[in-house]
């Protein structure tokens, strides 16, 4: 079945310093690739998405870019703030999976100042 | 729009007791998502409805764990008898179609069960 493997964390950085959180990912068909992030005490919101191969998804200095051929979806950003204290779970819709999410296990990343 | 709506948002209650957890979905989402989270586990899909019927309900533990969707608007998650090992962070998430790629999450109800 579907599954997703991300990085073990905690992760703890410098504030400004470069992020990247490994993900690779096993899955029937076509999946669509998200990563979700989740602040303290809050619900998981969508931070980004790729549809297909080779897209990149971008949203607030974050990206990630489906690599059909390494089966992955790396998290990267250049400069972390504190404010990017956060889990981050990596997650994929497979093209059997009619609707479901099937999520990894999150990434605890802690940005000092 | 106000979001998904979870209540309550924290409960703690002894073991044996029935316990219920409440969704309300974004208007006009065609799914709904129950999910447990627990730092053993992590993230665990519980069961998921399209238009009010239940789709797959495969991640539900065992059967002290029901849950009903009676209208487009309201979800209920049930645990009857409650255990300590039920403890968890339980979020609720809606979705307006099954090509969207985006599932909207409530700011979830923290159970203990003592």
């Amino acid at each position: 079945g579907d599954s997703v493997t991300q990085m073990e964390g905690p992760v703890t950085l410098s504030e400004e310093a470069f992020l990247t959180i490994n993900c690779t990912y096993t899955a029937t068909g076509y999946p669509s690739l998200f990563w979700y992030v989740q602040y303290p005490g809050e619900g998981l919101q969508l931070l980004l998405k790729a549809t297909k191969a080779d897209d990149k998804g971008s949203n607030k200095g974050f990206e990630a870019t489906y690599r059909k051929e390494t089966t992955s979806f790396h998290l990267e950003k250049g400069s972390v703030q504190v404010s990017d204290s956060a889990v981050y779970f990596c997650a994929l819709k497979g093209g059997t999976s009619y609707g479901k999410l099937t999520f990894g296990q999150g990434t605890i990343l802690t940005v000092h100042p | 729009d106000a979001g998904v709506i979870q209540s309550p948002r924290h409960e703690v209650t002894e073991m044996g007791q029935e316990v219920t957890l409440r969704c309300k979905p974004i208007s006009g989402h065609d799914y709904l998502f129950w999910y447990r989270q627990t730092m053993m586990r992590g993230l665990e899909l519980l069961i998921y409805f399209n238009n009010n019927v239940p789709i797959d309900d495969s991640g539900m533990p065992e059967d002290r764990f029901s849950a009903k969707m009676p209208n487009a608007s309201f979800s209920t998650l049930k645990i009857q008898p409650s255990e300590p090992r039920d403890s968890a962070v339980y979020f609720c998430a809606s979705s307006p179609r099954l090509a969207s790629n985006e599932q909207y999450f409530g700011p979830g109800t923290r159970l203990t069960v003592t």
